[in-house]
């Protein structure tokens, strides 16, 4: 199944700026997903990255908050913008396709945010 | 929209004893698969065992099996022998065959101690 990585691994971030998080992935992937997790929570998906073409968001998340660039098939970065405590997650890329089969996804290890 | 619950919050089991985890959906679709993924302290999701919603028989993987009734649409998790090594976080989750809407719908998780 295809490796990903991603980075940063964690950060601690200051209210009111911008972190961008990548996702590599060592093969070509067709599907790729940016998903949240709250402390304590499950997982929530933000937004299908599409090659070439705008993230397709999911309900509550917006494009100005969370923009997700994807330009080829195995890479793809998503900003947390103008960050306040709240947005303090693990924000998680996962991929299907070719390499991992269509139907399941694999995911990265994920990236730790802490806004203070 | 399809959703996923897992009403135990908590389990506990006493190592190389048996333990079952609960989940239901709630789809108004026929064809589906269904995952359960682990997420021990490292964060890192893995997938333990996946079941197509077509196929009557249900999933095993070494220790890990399922109970799948679909007319109940409940999607159990059974773990036998169980090793210090399973605890973790398990999430259930949903995914549609629906192409352009395959993302995974999390149940809201089960924290699994094992005790030694």
């Amino acid at each position: 199944s295809a490796v990903i990585s991603q980075k940063p691994s964690r950060d601690i971030c200051q209210r009111g700026t911008s972190l961008t998080i990548q996702c590599q992935v060592d093969s070509q992937v067709t599907m790729m997903f940016w998903y949240r997790q709250q402390p304590g929570q499950s997982l929530t998906l933000i937004a299908t990255a599409n090659q070439g073409s705008e993230a397709t968001y999911e309900s509550g998340f917006v494009i100005d908050k969370f923009p997700i660039s994807r330009p080829n098939l195995t890479f793809s970065t998503l900003t947390v913008s103008n960050m306040s405590p709240e947005d303090s997650s693990i924000y998680l890329c996962s991929v299907a396709g070719w390499s991992t089969g269509a139907n399941v996804l694999t995911f990265g290890a994920g990236s730790r945010l802490t806004v203070l | 929209a399809q959703t996923v619950t897992q009403s135990q919050p908590e389990m506990s089991v006493q190592e190389a004893e048996t333990v079952t985890l609960s989940c239901t959906y709630d789809t108004s679709e026929s064809d589906y698969y269904l995952f359960w993924y682990k997420q021990p302290p490292s964060r890192q999701m893995i997938l333990v065992i996946r079941q197509e919603a077509y196929k009557q028989q249900n999933a095993t993987e070494n220790r890990f099996s399922v109970n799948f009734q679909k007319a109940a649409k409940s999607f159990s998790l059974k773990i036998s022998d169980s090793q210090l090594g399973d605890a973790a976080m398990y999430f259930c989750a949903y995914r549609t065959l629906i192409q352009g809407a395959q993302k995974l719908v999390f149940g809201q998780g089960t924290r699994l101690t094992i005790n030694p």
